[in-house]
């Protein structure tokens, strides 16, 4: 099974406002990525955030981790049409594995 | 541009077909990883290796599957088609495990 679930599954808002995404885990981790999906192409890598890390900016993105819970969000603040894409949680496990495995994803569409 | 190259960019085959997918890394990248995306899905995990040897698998079937070769370049080959093989197979490099992934724009397969 996934171990990221993200939440909402879609999410539709007008430009210029912000944008959170949930994303919940089940084990402990090394560390929790995000990326991003345009329709049909490769995923474009966003922001690491390590476990002993609470919170990441970059530019326009803003991405906090709370280990108690089990849970990251993301926040992509004043949105453009261009922000339209599926985004992905991504963990990798403490536990052995070297494999980041993705959630389902938060359909994003921003509405000029 | 990510910098990871796979071939073909798109497959249409047969049912009982046999295809093989190429993935060239970033250069420098010794970690490889594979993954299966479905229609409206999330990415699944697949296979990783790392500077020619299998380091995680995931949910693969055994009728896949992959290798890493010298030069770093890794195939993932798919035998015995069935329909539900249609997917966009990606593959993605990194410099380290659980590091950044830098993804291909993917094969998209499709099985008849």
């Amino acid at each position: 099974s996934q171990q990221g679930e993200e939440d909402p599954q879609a999410l539709s808002i007008q430009e210029g406002e912000n944008a959170t995404m949930n994303c919940s885990y089940k084990t402990s981790i090394n560390n929790l990525q995000w990326y991003r999906q345009n329709s049909g192409r490769g995923l474009v890598h966003l922001i690491l955030i390590r476990s002993n890390e609470r919170e990441k900016h970059s530019g326009r993105l803003r991405v906090t981790l709370d280990t108690s819970k089990k849970s990251s969000s993301l926040l992509i603040t004043a949105s453009r049409a261009a922000d339209t894409a599926s985004y992905f949680c991504a963990t990798a496990s403490l536990q052995g594995a070297q494999k980041l495995v993705f959630g389902q994803g938060t359909r994003l569409t921003i509405n000029p | 541009d990510s910098g990871v190259t796979q071939t073909p960019k798109h497959l249409i085959t047969a049912t009982g077909q046999r295809v093989t997918l190429r993935c060239s890394p970033r250069s420098g990248d010794l970690s490889v990883y594979w993954y299966q995306q479905s229609l409206d899905q999330g990415l699944q995990f697949l296979i990783q290796y790392y500077n020619g040897e299998e380091r995680a698998k995931g949910n693969i079937l055994e009728r896949f599957s992959a290798q890493q070769f010298p030069d770093l370049h890794s195939e993932l080959n798919l035998s015995s088609l069935e329909l539900g093989d249609s997917a966009l197979y990606f593959c993605a490099s990194t410099a380290y495990p659980t590091g950044e992934l830098f993804f291909g724009e993917g094969s998209r397969l499709t099985v008849l």
